[in-house]
């Protein structure tokens, strides 16, 4: 039973360029919540998908954006990249709407914008 | 905004001490769950607690969720260099909150 697979795992890129960071959730989780975690500090909510729509959103700007596909798996886009964009992007899933369920987590996409 | 502070923000001891952790914040919170978290992996699920007032046991880790459900702490007892560690409280409402962190380095 694969867990929450993320890729790529670490990527190199540059500001003002574009990344797309995939996730598959794990086996029969259909939620997928997106998080940035800065070094050293907690994760902070950026999206979570349900049913292939955003459900809820936190404080980030429209720079990020997301999808989920029928098959359940996600991606996570960022435009325009910023040198603080860098940071380990996390992917998490669970079962059904999110509400005191765990969350599994992948072990994370580490972007570093130059 | 929900906030959740957590203190301290490092915490460095020897093998065999004992320590705690604490998890505040002004919202209150239908839950609030632990994780920890290694170098290079993603947080993973320590405990969930419901109730205010409610203590969880596991192993040589003590959870309590506060009589208003607003704060949590972590207590280790006879740490272990294993436990090392950045360890993250969460508060769940209609999203997961984390909060700021706490890393816990125990030495031999």
């Amino acid at each position: 039973d694969a867990g929450v697979t993320q890729s790529p795992t670490h990527l190199i890129k540059t500001r003002g360029q574009q990344v797309t960071l995939r996730c598959s959730p794990k086996s029969g989780h259909d939620t997928v919540s997106w998080y940035q975690q800065a070094l050293g500090q907690g994760p902070q909510f950026i999206f979570q998908y349900y049913e292939e729509e955003e459900r809820q959103r936190g404080n980030f700007p429209d720079r990020f954006s997301g999808h989920q596909f029928p098959n359940y798996s996600s991606e996570l886009n960022v435009n325009a990249l910023l040198l603080g964009d860098s940071a380990l992007y996390l992917c998490a899933s669970t079962r059904g709407r999110f509400d005191t369920g765990e969350l599994f987590f992948g072990e994370g996409s580490r972007l570093t914008v130059l | 905004t929900q906030l959740l502070e957590q203190s301290p923000q490092f915490l460095s001891i020897q093998e065999g001490e004992n320590l705690t952790v604490y998890c505040n914040s002004s919202s209150v919170f239908s839950s609030l769950q632990w994780y920890r978290q290694e170098p290079g992996e993603g947080p993973v699920l320590l405990v969930t607690v419901v109730t205010g007032g409610e203590v969880k046991k596991l192993k040589r880790l003590t959870f309590q969720f506060g009589d208003a459900r607003k704060d949590s702490s972590l207590h280790i007892t006879a740490a272990q260099p294993g436990d090392t560690g950045l360890y993250l409280c969460a508060g769940t409402a209609s999203k997961l909150t984390f909060g700021t962190g706490t890393r816990l380095q125990v030495t031999l």
